[in-house]
């Protein structure tokens, strides 16, 4: 079945940019919509975005001015870029495909990945 | 923003219980509601999409209703892999998150 799986640096410092990719196995990232979630150390979830296998993307408007979604179909990868980071950006960062059946919901969901902001 | 509101936002009860959690949108919605269960240290998992439909692999004990504004998640009788945090999801306009309800044992 398919599987997700983050990746990226553990550490970010202040004012620069955090870079994750969600690789995508056991299946095409084809035809799907893919999203970024992160989720603040014992806090809930928020969306930051979505991106279609065509490229077309879709932000959260709280973070659009920073945020950056990719799609690179060729090695099944979707990627985040998110700039001028702080601390209230320390979260887990996951990666999840997103059915889109009238309205849109995550059904696979990679591990997450720990991403600390700090000098 | 279309915000949601969960409640309780933590509650305990027992193995065998009837338990129902509530999620309220600040406009209406339609069926554009989604619950998950998150388990500490784990991602989330998809238990009920479009208000009602219960995702492949998911035991029946868990169901969802609801419209417009007012949705509810009911779990018939509590299993110990139950014990979790509930998020409801909505995706009408933009996708928001309900701030979790954490269900914990009595």
């Amino acid at each position: 079945q398919v599987q997700l799986q983050e990746s990226g640096p553990g550490l970010v410092k202040p004012s620069e940019t955090l870079s994750l990719t969600c690789t995508v196995s056991g299946g095409s990232i084809s035809s799907y919509y893919w999203s970024w979630i992160r989720q603040p150390p014992g806090k809930g979830l928020e969306w930051i975005g979505y991106i279609y296998y065509s490229g077309s993307t879709n932000y959260n408007p709280s973070l659009k001015s920073r945020v950056t979604i990719s799609v690179d179909t060729s090695k099944n990868q979707f990627s985040l870029k998110l700039n001028s980071v702080t601390a209230a950006d320390t979260a887990v960062f996951y990666c999840a495909r997103t059915i889109r059946r009238y309205h849109y919901y995550m059904d696979v969901w990679g591990k997450g990945t720990t991403v600390t902001v700090s000098s | 923003d279309i915000q949601m509101t969960q409640s309780p936002s933590s509650l305990s009860a027992s193995v065998g219980d009837r338990v129902t959690i509530t999620c309220r949108a600040s406009q209406s919605i339609s069926s554009s509601l989604n619950w998950y269960q998150q388990k500490p240290g784990k991602a989330p998992n998809l238990l009920i999409y479009a208000a009602s439909s219960l995702q492949s692999g998911v035991p029946s004990r868990f169901s969802g209703s609801g419209s417009g504004t007012d949705f509810t998640l009911t779990i018939s009788s509590l299993q110990p892999e139950d014990f979790a945090t509930y998020y409801c999801q909505q995706s009408h306009i933009t996708i928001t998150f309900g701030q979790g309800t954490r269900l914990d044992i009595k």
